[in-house]
């Protein structure tokens, strides 16, 4: 069974201080990866996709890297507006749906 | 542009009634998704549309939950005889083809008293 797996499930930072996210993800013919960011009481917003191990991808601050068995998203220098619950999905081998992970909860603090 | 527009952002109703959530998706998305979300727990996928049509009912908890897609746009989740263990947040998302990345609404949260 496709699975995703976040950690750490909450992450307190000081402001500016860089650390890195995980989702691990076992998967037939992976299909791709999405991160996507979500703030309280709102939806999911995308952030990034990854096809292939080694591609990269940045955003301000955000940077998403991906091997084969896991990608990282690498927050660097954070502020307290990166406050929020980083979403880890593949898609599920032979669907057309995404699986999720649990998310990791960060908070910056000032 | 318009996003996904959800409705009602909130709905309390009482153990046993029926309830309606809408879902507006982008205009020309033409594949629809709904997941729930409880606390503490990851985005579980309910249905899929593609069109009109609902290839991949999989996710659906039981016979309770329904929904449909008109004109290949509104979509409407409908749980019946609701239950507490329904309390969640129900999201709904949109996007240009499968392949494409999910944009999500804010979600309707349920709850059930």
């Amino acid at each position: 069974e496709d699975q995703v797996t976040q950690s750490p499930e909450a992450l307190r930072l000081q402001e500016g201080e860089s650390s890195s996210l995980n989702c691990s993800y076992t998967v037939s013919g992976l299909r791709g990866l999405f991160w996507y960011r979500q703030d309280p009481g709102k939806g999911p917003e995308f952030l990034f996709t990854l096809y292939s191990a080694g591609e990269e991808k940045e955003k301000e601050r955000l940077k998403a890297t991906l091997t084969k068995k896991e990608s990282f998203l690498h927050i660097t220098a954070p502020k307290p507006e990166d406050s929020a619950t980083y979403l880890c999905a593949v898609p599920v081998y032979g669907n057309n749906r995404l699986a999720f992970g649990k998310g990791n909860q960060v908070v910056v603090i000032p | 542009g318009a996003g996904v527009s959800q409705s009602p952002s909130n709905k309390v109703t009482e153990k046993g009634k029926d309830v309606e959530l809408r879902c507006d998706p982008i205009s020309g998305h033409t594949a629809l998704y709904w997941y729930r979300q409880s606390l503490g727990q990851g985005l579980e996928f309910l249905i899929y549309f593609q069109g009109n049509s609902a290839p991949d009912k999989s996710g659906l908890p039981s016979d309770r939950f329904s929904a449909e897609r008109t004109g290949g746009s509104v979509s409407t989740l409908t749980i019946q005889r609701t239950q507490q263990e329904d309390s969640a947040v129900y999201l709904c998302a949109s996007s240009l083809d499968p392949n494409s990345p999910l944009h999500f609404g804010n979600g309707t949260r349920l709850t059930v008293t």
